[in-house]
């Protein structure tokens, strides 16, 4: 397996457009999450996903942020308008169903805002 | 919800020497503890776990320790190399609804200097 695919790797846009990150989860896995890392807040969890649904969406900054998977092999984060606070590395992880497994990272996409 | 703390925020030592980064946490019910590498342009990868049934865990020059009375574990890391140099980031998970959440620390960089 290829590992968790995330695209594109750096964003860079405009302060009010719409931005969409995608994510492929390793194959088999049921557990998506999307994190969000800044140097000052460290990584945050935003959404995760357990066999498709969004179980636990608390970490979600504001209403402009949104996630979706519409099947078990693709996930996307969209941002709203977008703000130049927003600019971050935004992460997805993928892991299997069982308590304390381990969650594979992608590598990351950079987001800029202008 | 559950806090970690990390200390320190950087530290550099020489080629061969050990690091020790250490963390604590807030949830008594958290129960899985990882610890992730991070280098740079990269997600974060796994390098060791434990869980709260055993108190250390080795891994070649790798180990972890777990004090779940005083609620903090630490990563230690022997004879050094210069491929060690990343930043480290540990994370607790707790059991039960919310066991497939990890909250991450801050994170250390480590410098490893030849």
């Amino acid at each position: 397996d290829a590992g968790v695919i995330q695209s594109p790797r750096h964003e860079v846009t405009e302060m009010g457009q719409e931005v969409t990150l995608r994510c492929k989860p390793i194959s088999g896995h049921d557990y998506l999450f999307w994190y969000r890392q800044t140097m000052m807040r460290g990584l945050e969890l935003l959404i995760y996903f357990n066999n498709n649904v969004p179980i636990d969406d608390s970490g979600m900054p504001e209403d402009r942020f949104s996630a979706k998977m519409p099947n078990a092999s693709f996930s996307t984060l969209k941002i709203q308008p977008s703000e130049p606070r927003d600019s971050a590395v935004y992460f997805c992880a993928s892991r299997t169903t069982g308590p304390n497994t381990e969650a594979f990272f992608g590598q990351g996409t950079r987001l800029t805002v202008v | 919800g559950e806090n970690v703390e990390q200390h320190p925020s950087t530290l550099s030592v020489q080629e061969g020497d050990s690091a020790v980064i250490k963390c604590t946490y807030s949830d008594s019910a958290s129960n899985y503890f990882p610890w992730y590498k991070q280098e740079l342009g990269k997600g974060p990868q796994l390098i060791i776990d434990i869980r709260s049934n055993v108190g250390e865990k080795k891994d070649q020059r790798i180990a972890v320790t777990l004090n779940k009375t005083a609620k903090h574990f630490s990563l230690h890391i022997t004879e050094t190399q210069p491929e060690d140099s990343a930043v480290y980031f540990c994370a607790a998970s707790p059991s039960g609804a919310g066991s497939y959440q990890l909250t991450f620390g801050k994170g250390t960089k480590l410098s490893v200097i030849p």
